[in-house]
């Protein structure tokens, strides 16, 4: 089946460095999908990208869908200490509620 | 608006119980999906309801069911619970054509 894989698994940064992540997989999507995990909390979404080497940028968070459509990255800017948690990828072909996630970035932000 | 709620929020099942779950959409959300999040994994999707309808399933066994209403409330059913069937089980709703899905804060399921 489908699968992402996600890295690095965990990052340990000081307050106002710059983090970067990325996320493979094995098959193609059409669409590729960040979430945030809070400790106690679903998935909430971050940043949606559409298009093979589409660039998309919210806030101090930048994502690109890679132009294969097997990859995409996720860069923070400036991180600071509420940006602490697990991020996902996720890959999506057909709907809203079907997405395959990769096994998440756990972010630690040291102020 | 009350986002995506889930109910009961911990729950404790004994080896070989039967277990329900249960899930609000977002309002104007009709499309409700589940995904079995295990300690350290992403979530993994076990299927979507849609207009009462069981349309898309994960690679999970029979033992998972589920339903849902006419007020696109849903409901996670698992039986004959195994000790792995422990986890973080999360709803999400969505509207059709949507690429957004909404997550509830998920139910944290221990079988022992």
């Amino acid at each position: 089946g489908q699968q992402l894989n996600q890295s690095p698994q965990s990052m340990f940064i000081q307050e106002g460095e710059d983090v970067s992540m990325n996320c493979t997989s094995s098959s193609i999507f059409n669409t590729w999908l960040w979430y945030k995990q809070d400790p106690g909390e679903g998935p909430v979404l971050l940043i949606a990208l559409y298009k093979a080497g589409e660039l998309t940028s919210n806030g101090r968070l930048t994502a690109q869908f890679g132009i294969t459509r097997k990859d995409s990255f996720l860069n923070i800017s400036a991180s600071i200490p509420s940006d602490v948690g697990i991020y996902f990828c996720a890959g999506l072909n057909t709907n809203a509620g079907k997405s395959t996630f990769g096994d998440g970035t756990t972010l630690t932000v040291k102020p | 608006d009350a986002g995506v709620t889930q109910s009961p929020t911990h729950l404790i099942k004994t080896r070989g119980q039967q277990v329900t779950l249960r899930c609000s959409p977002k309002s104007g959300h009709d499309t409700v999906s589940w995904y079995q999040q295990a300690l350290g994994q992403g979530p993994q999707f076990i299927f979507q309801y849609y207009e009462e309808e069981e349309r898309q399933r994960g690679n999970f066994p029979d033992r998972f069911s589920g339903h849902q209403f006419p007020n696109y409330s849903s409901e996670l059913n698992v039986n004959a619970l195994l000790l792995g069937d422990s986890a973080l089980y999360l709803c999400a709703s969505s509207r059709p054509g949507d690429t957004e899905a909404f997550f509830g804060q998920g139910t944290r399921l221990t079988v022992v």
